[in-house]
């Protein structure tokens, strides 16, 4: 089945500083990728959708500053959340999508910690 | 997207055949419907999906009533590592991605 690989699986960083996420789907050529945001005992929540070459389409309330979503190849989209603070702890789960009808496959998360 | 209903929650013997309904009666002709599972911290996993048929993979089975307003997902024989929430969505296929949003799913618990 497709891979989607998401790295790393969990970081803990102070305040202030800047988290870079990778999501790579590894046996296919995503056209869209998407990126998520699962607070605890909450679902999954849609925070913006990226085409490869193209700007990313932020949900609404989403920061398009504070999270930065780069897709440069058909295979590899990052998420850079900038100046982390404690509320953006969270965990933070890719998504890759061929095309059509094709389903999304998700990578297996990030967990964010913010001290 | 039409909006999904499911129940909150179910319990199922291992061994047993799981049965998880979920109800969209406002979807629309073109529109899907898909089911993924989530295991405790870990990304959601895509099981089937299907437009009208019943469609039957290796992992499980989905009814969609005729009138497509309901389905129901079949784990045909439960294991403790099937307990997990369940997401029924429903989303259009226009030869574009298009999203997918997460309700709040069925926390299937899988007991021996």
């Amino acid at each position: 089945g497709a891979v989607v690989s998401q790295h790393p699986s969990w970081v803990i960083c102070k305040s202030g500083t800047s988290v870079k996420i990778e999501c790579r789907s590894l046996d296919f050529q995503a056209t869209t990728m998407f990126w998520y945001r699962q607070f605890p005992k909450q679902s999954l929540m849609l925070m913006a959708t990226s085409n490869e070459g193209s700007k990313a389409t932020y949900e609404q309330g989403v920061e398009k500053d504070k999270f930065l979503i780069n897709h440069a190849s058909l295979t590899l989209s990052t998420l850079t959340v900038t100046s982390a603070h404690p509320e953006d702890s969270s965990f933070y789960i890719c998504s890759a999508h061929r095309q059509g009808v094709q389903p999304q496959h998700f990578g297996d998360g990030t967990r964010l910690s913010i001290l | 997207d039409a909006k999904t209903t499911q129940p909150t929650s179910m319990d199922c013997a291992e061994g047993r055949a799981a049965n998880l309904p979920c109800n969209h009666s406002t979807i629309s002709g073109n529109e899907y419907v898909y089911w993924y599972r989530q295991i405790h911290s870990q990304g959601p996993q895509y099981i089937i999906h299907g437009l009208k048929n019943n469609e039957t993979n290796e992992m499980a089975s989905l009814i969609i009533t005729e009138d497509r307003k309901s389905s129901t997902l079949i784990l045909p024989h439960a294991t403790l590592r099937d307990t997990a929430v369940y997401y029924c969505i429903v989303r259009a296929n226009t030869g574009t991605a298009s999203k997918l949003t997460f309700g709040t799913g069925t926390r299937l618990q899988v007991t021996l």
